[in-house]
């Protein structure tokens, strides 16, 4: 059972090159989560989804997009990257009825550094 | 105010001692809580969810308190591989929020 995946698991960027963050998961859960987490911090929301069809903003979306492409697929999208956006990234799934949430589980995470 | 506060950290306790965390919340309307734990450059794992009843799992102990709006965890016993980056998540309506994280370090 794959749960959440993520790739890829390591990425360097140069200032202003572009990229995007796959994330799947096989738990038929309906949301799912991007969360970037800087040396020394706590987790940080960028966007969620939760539901196929709808994303929202988290606490830091700003340099960020994505996609929810079907209920299995959350993808991040870095559009033109700089180095504040080195980071580890955490895509997460959950199962969510609008009141109670599962635990979250999260993919393994990319590293990305940005030079 | 956070909408989630964990105790400061680092801990840093002996083999076999007891340690304790609290997480605050400031949302009244949330409704689920957990306890995560994340070693170092790896992603967060579920250590228990928080029940109203409390809930304990072999040497972990979680407990919730809506009156004080807050959360703990107790680990009895520690071992050296209780060492770990611990994080409390609550869901107020229709989002998740993770403290900030408390650092733990069992010495031999």
């Amino acid at each position: 059972n794959a749960g959440v995946t993520q790739t890829p698991k390591f990425q360097v960027l140069k200032t202003g090159q572009s990229m995007t963050l796959q994330c799947a998961q096989d738990m038929n859960h309906n949301s799912m989560y991007w969360y970037r987490q800087d040396p020394g911090m706590g987790l940080r929301l960028i966007y969620y989804s939760a539901s196929e069809g709808t994303t929202d903003k988290g606490e830091v979306p700003n340099g960020y997009n994505v996609s929810r492409l079907n209920k299995r697929e959350f993808s991040l999208r870095l559009e033109s990257a700089a180095p504040s956006q080195t980071s580890v990234y955490f895509c997460a799934s959950s199962a969510w009825d609008s009141v109670y949430n599962s635990p979250l589980h999260f993919g393994n995470g990319t590293r990305l550094t940005v030079t | 105010r956070k909408e989630v506060e964990q105790d400061p950290g680092p801990f840093n306790v002996p083999e076999g001692a007891t340690v304790a965390f609290n997480c605050t919340y400031s949302n009244s309307a949330s409704q689920s809580f957990f306890w995560y734990r994340q070693d170092c450059r790896k992603e967060p794992k579920l250590l228990m969810s928080v029940y109203s009843s409390g809930n304990e799992d072999g040497r972990f102990t979680a407990q919730l308190n809506r009156a004080s709006q807050y959360i703990s965890l107790l680990i009895r016993d520690s071992k050296l591989s209780d060492s770990a980056t611990y994080l409390c998540v609550v869901n107020p309506p229709q989002k998740l929020v993770f403290g900030q994280g408390t650092r733990l370090t069992i010495n031999p």
